[in-house]
Parts: C-alpha cells; sequence; structure tokens
C-alpha cells in the first residue's frame, strides 16, 4: 500500500525558515518524480516544486522560486522542502505527491499525482 | 506559466442531474490534463488522467473529454457521494498549474 506521510509543520514567525518532509513507503520510492503542492485555508490547490526521480530536473512556482527548496534522499525514501524567508501567504497544508507512472516508461507514461498523503500544516504569523 | 481557467466556481445540483465542469488552458497542452475531487479534510482524489480515461476504482458515471485547450469534466448522474470540489491540474510541463476549482453543492 502506498504511504505518504508529511512532517515538518507548524506555526513560524515570518522570515524564518521551516523544513518539510514526506516520508514514503509501499512503492519503488526512486522511480517516481515527486511534488509538493500547498492549500492555503479555504483555497484551492497550489503547485509549489516538483522533482525527477534522480533530482535531474527540478521545477518551482514563480511564488516560491528562489526561497523554497526541493530535494531527496532516495535511500532514506524521503521529500523534502526547506523554506527560507517564509511569509504570511505561505501559511497552508503542504501536501506531497507521487505521480502516476515511473521515469522509465518516458513519454507513454503519465505525470499527474495519482497518491498524496495527508498533508502538514505550515503557519506563518508573528 | 500556463494558465487554466476553470469554471463554474460553484454550481447547485440536485441528485440524478448531470453536471459539466470545463477547464481552459491559456495554450495548448494536448491532452496532459487530470480531474481531481476534494472532500472537505481530505486530500485530492484523482478521477480522470490524459483528459479522458478513467482512473483505476472511479465510478463510471465520471467522464473527461478534450484536447489542446479547452477541457470538459461530465458527471452524467450525480450522487449523494459526489458533492465536493472539483479541479483540473495541466501536467504538459514541469511547471503545473491548477484552475480554480469548482465547488458542487446540493440543490
Amino acid at each position: 500500500e502506498v504511504q505518504l506521510v508529511e512532517s515538518g509543520g507548524g506555526l513560524v514567525q515570518p522570515g524564518r525558515s521551516l523544513r518539510l518532509s514526506c516520508a514514503a513507503s509501499g512503492f519503488t520510492f526512486d522511480d517516481y518524480a515527486m511534488h509538493w503542492v500547498r492549500q492555503a485555508p479555504g483555497k484551492g490547490l497550489e503547485w509549489v516544486s516538483g522533482i525527477s526521480w534522480n533530482s535531474g530536473s527540478i521545477g518551482y512556482a514563480d511564488s516560491v522560486k528562489g526561497r523554497f527548496t526541493i530535494s531527496r534522499d532516495n535511500a532514506k525514501n524521503s521529500l523534502y522542502l526547506q523554506m527560507n524567508s517564509l511569509r504570511a501567504e505561505d501559511t497552508a497544508l503542504y501536501y506531497c505527491a507521487k505521480v502516476m507512472s515511473p521515469y522509465y516508461y518516458d513519454s507513454s507514461g503519465y505525470y499527474l499525482p495519482d497518491y498524496w498523503g495527508q498533508g502538514t500544516l505550515v503557519t506563518v504569523s508573528s | 506559466a500556463i494558465q487554466m481557467t476553470q469554471s463554474p466556481s460553484s454550481l447547485s445540483a440536485s441528485v440524478g442531474d448531470r453536471v459539466t465542469i470545463t477547464c481552459r488552458a491559456s495554450q495548448g497542452i494536448r491532452n496532459d490534463l487530470g480531474w481531481y475531487q476534494q472532500k472537505p479534510g481530505k486530500a485530492p482524489k484523482l478521477l480522470i488522467y490524459a483528459a479522458s480515461s478513467l482512473q483505476s476504482g472511479v465510478p463510471s458515471r465520471f467522464s473527461g473529454s478534450g484536447s489542446g485547450t479547452d477541457f470538459t469534466l461530465t458527471i452524467s448522474s450525480l450522487q449523494p457521494e459526489d458533492f465536493a470540489t472539483y479541479y483540473c491540474l495541466q501536467d504538459y510541463n514541469y511547471l503545473w498549474t491548477f484552475g480554480q476549482g469548482t465547488k458542487v453543492e446540493i440543490k
């Protein structure tokens, strides 16, 4: 059974940093790209960042570029999001998500998320 | 970045109604689009991928269509468990974008 468990959220002051983690199990983690998606309270879904299976391709939303860093440790089956210079507008529930197809499916695969964690809440406030 | 314009933002419908939600992309995205259902306090659930392929385990009353810039999610006969918020998501490039969401409420 695929499981994604986020951790590391909490209350943090504006301008400070926080590191989120996502522990994966139930699938071959190093075969899949992974993403972070967030949802502010009462708002819609917003893609934050994504990383390929081998960390060779990484992308960020404009709203977090230069402040957030995504990484993964395939040996530990873990995904991370280092969040620096946090702002009030970063307050949200942060989900990690696994894509549908492993990297070796290449162009015949599908790369939308099919499994999500339950999220970790980040609150940025003084 | 590719913008996804989803409409309507909300709708009221009755059990048994046919419901249609649309998403328009700011540029062509082939069929690189999915539809998600989200219920309060829960993570999103994948319904449709590649614009029209039904995810395993999803009831056949859900269907998707479209290609290029215009996409549609249809629920053929709305059931009580379908009252939720629905989002489209494009994965044409590595910079995903979601639609704004459509809240389906009970009339």
